[in-house]
């Protein structure tokens, strides 16, 4: 069945360090997105991809970094992580073969950073 | 969340009531997804609509693109209707983007 799958699914990390999110989709879909959620501000959006090694900049892309390797990989990165990225954080997959741009999402990874 | 705004933000239902929900948008959106999210947190896709109206079951869609605005409506609501309701616009296959979502509780 196709599914978008996140990993980890919970994290600790230290304020400074470095930290890799990743997702992998297996709908075929062209489009991917990383998104972080807290109380409050629903989904906000932070850095998006068409396609294998295009990445663009959503609207709270600072201290993030986004890799598309391939079709189906899409990461999300802090290379300092800080207290304020402490959220939890979605991956979805979305662009089907008729054009229609339905999501799917991840399960999400809690990212804790200490 | 300023592009996409949900209204009410918190809502308590008897079960076996109506009510409705409503995304309005500052952005010209071309199509507008509705999401729910489970207690367990998994987000679950219920709509995917260009203008007009779609239906599943209890729930109801409409989006009225001229009008920058959408409404989800649930009928004769059951307790496993509760979580958070999410709207997402898009322009023209844009990045969705999200409104801060409604919380429905629905009790016995």
């Amino acid at each position: 069945e196709a599914a978008v799958t996140q990993s980890p699914r919970n994290k600790v990390a230290v304020t400074g360090g470095k930290v890799t999110l990743s997702c992998n989709q297996t709908n075929n879909h062209n489009n991917m997105y990383w998104y972080r959620q807290d109380t409050g501000h629903g989904l906000r959006l932070i850095h998006y991809s068409y396609g294998a090694g295009s990445t663009e900049k959503g609207d709270i892309p600072d201290g993030y970094k986004a890799s598309r390797p391939s079709q189906e990989n899409f990461s999300l990165i802090l290379e300092l992580a800080t207290p304020s990225q402490t959220s939890v954080y979605f991956c979805a997959s979305g662009g089907d073969r008729e054009g229609q741009n339905t999501l799917y999402f991840g399960a999400g990874t809690r990212l804790s950073v200490l | 969340g300023d592009k996409v705004k949900q209204s009410p933000s918190a809502l308590s239902l008897q079960e076996g009531t109506n009510s409705a929900l409503r995304c309005n948008f500052s952005i010209a959106a071309t199509t507008v997804q509705w999401f729910l999210q489970n207690p367990r947190g998994s987000l679950i896709n219920l709509f995917y609509l260009v203008p007009g109206t779609k239906e599943n079951g209890r729930l109801k869609s409409a989006f009225d693109s001229k009008e920058s605005y959408s409404t989800l409506h649930i009928r004769d609501a059951q307790l496993e209707d509760s979580g958070t309701y999410f709207c997402a616009a898009s322009n023209n296959n844009n990045a969705p983007r999200f409104g801060a979502g409604t919380k429905l509780s629905v009790k016995p």
